[in-house]
């Protein structure tokens, strides 16, 4: 079985700051990982995903995110962010099988 | 139509009521998925469909009845539901199962209040 840990529920930042999001996750196999983006009154939105190589993983709208095995994490950042990101973020983590496990989210504000 | 798309956008039933969930993907997909999404909670996988089979019901109640007639379509059957079904309905589709078509795609949903 596969969990994962969004530690912070909201995280409020200044337009222009950079911003990291925290996803930790624990699993007893390989695992695969995504981060999606959900805009208010919409579904969700792939950001990136790691499948393998590289650990650094670039994404959509000028998110990254790095892979580190040894901490089990894969936090997601972006240098400078925009009004625009203001949004939900859910990390998710597919181990064995087809099932994709998700965060309980972060929500991202962010103020002029 | 592009992309995946859900209809009604609102729902509002008696727990006595029968009512649908419609679900339709555009993108030639051939696995669909069903998702609640509950306040403060992660996102719960209900069904998995792949080439018109069930291949995952998440220990879901049976008064949630999934129906997939083929790739583009999923439905989901609702029936003396619970206020705490009250939720966020996610339908989402993928190209595949395996890892490397796995990216899912997410209809807008359909928002259910259970009176």
């Amino acid at each position: 079985a596969q969990s994962v840990t969004q530690l912070d529920s909201q995280v409020p930042v200044f337009e222009e700051a950079p911003v990291e999001l925290r996803c930790n996750y624990s699993s007893s196999v390989s695992v695969y990982l995504f981060w999606y983006v959900q805009y208010p009154n919409q579904g969700l939105q792939l950001l990136l995903k790691y499948l393998s190589g590289s650990t650094l993983v670039k994404g959509i709208n000028g998110f990254e995110a790095e892979f580190n095995k040894s901490q089990t994490s894969f936090h997601l950042r972006k240098p400078s962010v925009h009004i625009s990101d203001t949004a939900e973020y859910f990390c998710a983590v597919r181990g064995g099988g087809n099932k994709l496990t998700f965060g309980t989210g972060t929500q991202l504000k962010v103020e002029l | 139509e592009t992309g995946v798309t859900q209809t009604p956008r609102h729902l509002v039933m008696g727990m006595t009521n029968k009512k649908s969930l419609k679900c339709e993907q555009h993108l030639g997909h051939n696995a669909m998925y069903w998702y609640k999404q509950s306040a403060k909670k992660p996102l719960e996988l209900m069904f998995v469909y792949n080439f018109k089979e069930q291949t995952e019901n998440n220990s879901v109640p049976s008064r949630f009845s999934p129906e997939c007639p083929n790739s583009s379509h999923l439905f989901l059957h609702l029936h003396t539901l619970q206020p705490e079904d009250s939720a966020l309905y996610l339908c989402a589709s993928s190209q595949g199962l395996a890892v490397s078509s796995y990216e899912q795609y997410f209809g807008p949903g359909t928002r259910l209040t259970v009176t």
